[in-house]
């Protein structure tokens, strides 16, 4: 089974409008961790926002935060009033145990429109 | 600021000749990562280091090796690349390998096999 899903190949929305990319996660530890990654088409993975399974607040890291449904197991990011320089790939990963490896999603491709 | 460097961002060899890729970081971090990521797929994970001990991947192909001199610098040696190596690396690297801990990546190095 997939450790991180993301069902959302690509992604359109209007400047100044707000976007939510869609992340589920499959784990049956208790500690674990989420982080979402944005990459340009320059290539470099660019660190956004992290969510721990035992924080009880939804992450926020100015326009961005992280939608946190634990019973769902879904960890959706929210980007609020999009930028042209949004549009990008964006990925979703999971770190669960110490020791263990990242594991990331396929990724969401998001276009900002003018 | 401190940072995670990889020098070249693009490199061009020929087919069977050897290349080695570096990724230096300023960050401190005990653990570093080698990841390939072809066109419009997921980061894999080649292998990491924590401090010197090292990890292989189970699928990581003999082809690739990796050195780790000192905390600062880390190579990726690909001693007889093939047509199927031409990819981004990317280099990244974390404090530690807690749930928590956030992996910080370079800007990656695109590798052309001719």
């Amino acid at each position: 089974a997939q450790k991180i899903t993301q069902t959302q190949p690509g992604m359109f929305v209007q400047e100044k409008e707000a976007v939510t990319l869609d992340c589920t996660y499959d784990t049956s530890d208790q500690s674990y961790g989420l982080f979402w990654y944005k990459q340009p088409s320059s290539g470099e993975m660019i660190f956004l926002i992290y969510q721990g399974s035992y924080d009880e607040q939804n992450a926020t890291e100015g326009r961005y935060s992280l939608n946190f449904q634990k019973a769902r197991k879904s960890a959706n990011l929210v980007i609020s009033a999009s930028q042209l320089g949004d549009s990008a790939m964006y990925f979703c990963a999971m770190r669960e145990g110490p020791g263990n490896q990242f594991y990331f999603g396929t990724g969401t491709s998001l276009t900002v429109i003018p | 600021d401190a940072m995670v460097i990889q020098n070249p961002r693009y490199q061009v060899t020929q087919f069977g000749k050897p290349v080695t890729l570096s990724c230096s970081q300023t960050l401190n971090h005990n653990v570093m990562y080698w990841y390939q990521q072809k066109s419009s797929q997921a980061p894999k994970l080649l292998f990491h280091y924590y401090d010197k001990d090292f990890n292989n991947e189970a699928d990581t192909p003999d082809n690739f090796q990796s050195r780790r001199p000192n905390t600062s610098f880390c190579f990726l040696d690909i001693r007889s690349p093939g047509l199927g190596d031409a990819a981004m690396y990317l280099c990244a690297t974390s404090w530690g390998q807690g749930v928590s801990e956030t992996q910080y990546f370079g800007p990656g190095t695109r590798l052309l096999v001719l």
